[in-house]
């Protein structure tokens, strides 16, 4: 089925330990997002990518780094796990603007 | 900043009874979504509003956005277990670059007693 893949789906560090989010999407979409969620904080956007090439900072991005690799790919790194990273992380795609956003499964990630 | 206030944070019904969910915002509303979202699950996309006065509806629920494009309203008529979930409201923001980002509101947390 057509949508974004985000992998994994559940992850466990360790603090100070590094991973990469990995985001993919085969919908041609040109903008790419990932957002961070915690219990009554809704939905905060970590990173985007507006084209391929490009990535911007959102409102929560200390402690992240993304790479857009490709257009169809858009990965999130921790390069030194705290437990304040432990959430559930969301990736999107939205083909332009006017076009609705389609959002993957998410990443439940626990950092001890 | 949280730019876009959704009220209730929380709301329980009972099976058939009517409601409203709302999304406020401060600044000018140019793409409004909203989502339903399932607790331990991703994002369901429910509708997109983009026009002053454009109302949306699909099976029982409406959603609707204000001639100003300030605010939003989600209104579900005759409420199931199934709609039980969390509501998400989006919107469109402008970003550096002219480029376009979605902030969210916090949430309203449905609970439907049978």
């Amino acid at each position: 089925n057509a949508g974004v893949t985000q992998t994994p789906k559940f992850q466990v560090l360790k603090t100070g330990q590094s991973m990469t989010l990995q985001c993919a999407q085969d919908m041609n979409h040109n903008s790419m997002y990932w957002y961070r969620q915690d219990p009554g904080m809704g939905l905060r956007l970590i990173y985007y990518s507006a084209s391929e090439g490009t990535t911007d900072k959102g409102e929560v991005p200390n402690g992240y780094n993304v790479s857009r690799l490709n257009k169809r790919e858009f990965s999130l790194r921790l390069e030194s796990a705290a437990p304040s990273q432990t959430s559930v992380y969301f990736c999107a795609s939205r083909r332009t603007a006017g076009y609705g956003y389609t959002f993957g499964s998410g990443t439940r990630l626990t950092v001890v | 900043s949280q730019e876009l206030e959704q009220s209730p944070q929380s709301l329980i019904v009972q099976e058939g009874k009517n409601l409203t969910i709302n999304c406020t915002s401060s600044k000018t509303l140019y793409g409004l979504y909203w989502y339903k979202q399932k607790y331990g699950e991703g994002l369901i996309f429910l509708m997109m509003l983009q026009k002053g006065g454009e109302e949306k509806s699909h099976e029982k629920i409406t959603a609707k956005l204000d001639e100003k494009k300030q605010q939003s309203s989600l209104h579900i008529t005759a409420s199931q277990p199934s709609h039980a979930g969390i509501y998400l409201c989006g919107a469109d923001r402008l970003a550096q670059g002219g480029s376009e980002k979605l902030v969210f509101g916090k949430g309203t947390k449905l609970t439907v007693n049978p």
